[in-house]
């Protein structure tokens, strides 16, 4: 079993859409969750991290977090063609290794 | 401005030769990372280093080899013994693990495109 499932997707919706990515890990020794968004051919960058249950929120975006289903999510709000990109989930615990989702591909259509 | 660089953006191999991958960083991280990345594989550990002169193995680091001399730079070495070394190489950093909750992310550089010709 994987640490880190991510389902793959690809995930197509119309612009402006509400859109849901989530992962889930087994390791319960996971406390920091990070959100990265990727363009094709680009290095990831990091849109969102959080290190306590619960939802943080940054513009349209917001992580959540359940530590005791062992769950993330980030939703996207008002989706923009500009979204349209893969989307990796990453997590660590005390140590200094990460361990990340496989991706999802998220396209939004104008 | 910080940030992590890589260089070079692309670069081609030719079969039996060497090549070095550059990464440098700027955010004064101790921990530094390299992955490659192949299309529905995700991101694969190939090294990591917590600190100047030490660095460990990860889960693919077979026909790869790093160095840190410098807290700032962690070239990754393609070697011909790479059977398939076709990906995208990413170069990561990051502080080390940190009690207080804040400063647990890592940060990436724009990456590296490996064809062998």
């Amino acid at each position: 079993q994987k640490e880190v499932e991510q389902d793959p997707g690809p995930l197509s919706v119309p612009e402006g859409a509400i859109v849901s990515l989530n992962c889930t890990y087994s390791n319960s020794a996971f406390q920091y969750f990070m959100w990265y968004r990727q363009y094709s051919r680009k290095g990831p960058e990091l849109l969102m991290y959080t290190y306590s249950s619960g939802n943080k929120e940054d513009g349209r975006f917001t992580a959540q977090v359940d530590k005791s289903s062992k769950y993330i999510s980030l939703f996207i709000r008002d989706s923009q063609p500009s979204d349209s990109a893969t989307y990796l989930c990453a997590m660590k615990g005390s140590g200094n290794q990460f361990y990340f989702g496989t991706g999802t591909s998220l396209t939004v259509i104008p | 401005d910080g940030g992590i660089t890589q260089s070079p953006k692309y670069l081609f191999r030719k079969e039996g030769q060497n090549v070095t991958l550059s990464c440098e960083q700027n955010l004064n991280h101790d921990a530094m990372y390299w992955y490659r990345q192949d299309p529905g594989q995700g991101l694969r550990l190939i090294y990591y280093s917590q600190i100047v002169n030490d660095f460990q193995k990860g889960d693919i680091a077979e026909g790869y080899s790093v160095s840190r001399e410098k807290k700032e730079s962690f070239p990754l070495t393609v070697t011909s013994a790479q059977k398939n070394p076709t990906a995208f190489y990413l170069c990561a950093s990051s502080t080390l693990f940190r009690l207080a909750g804040l400063g647990n992310e890592q940060f990436f550089g724009p990456g590296t495109r490996l064809t062998v010709l």
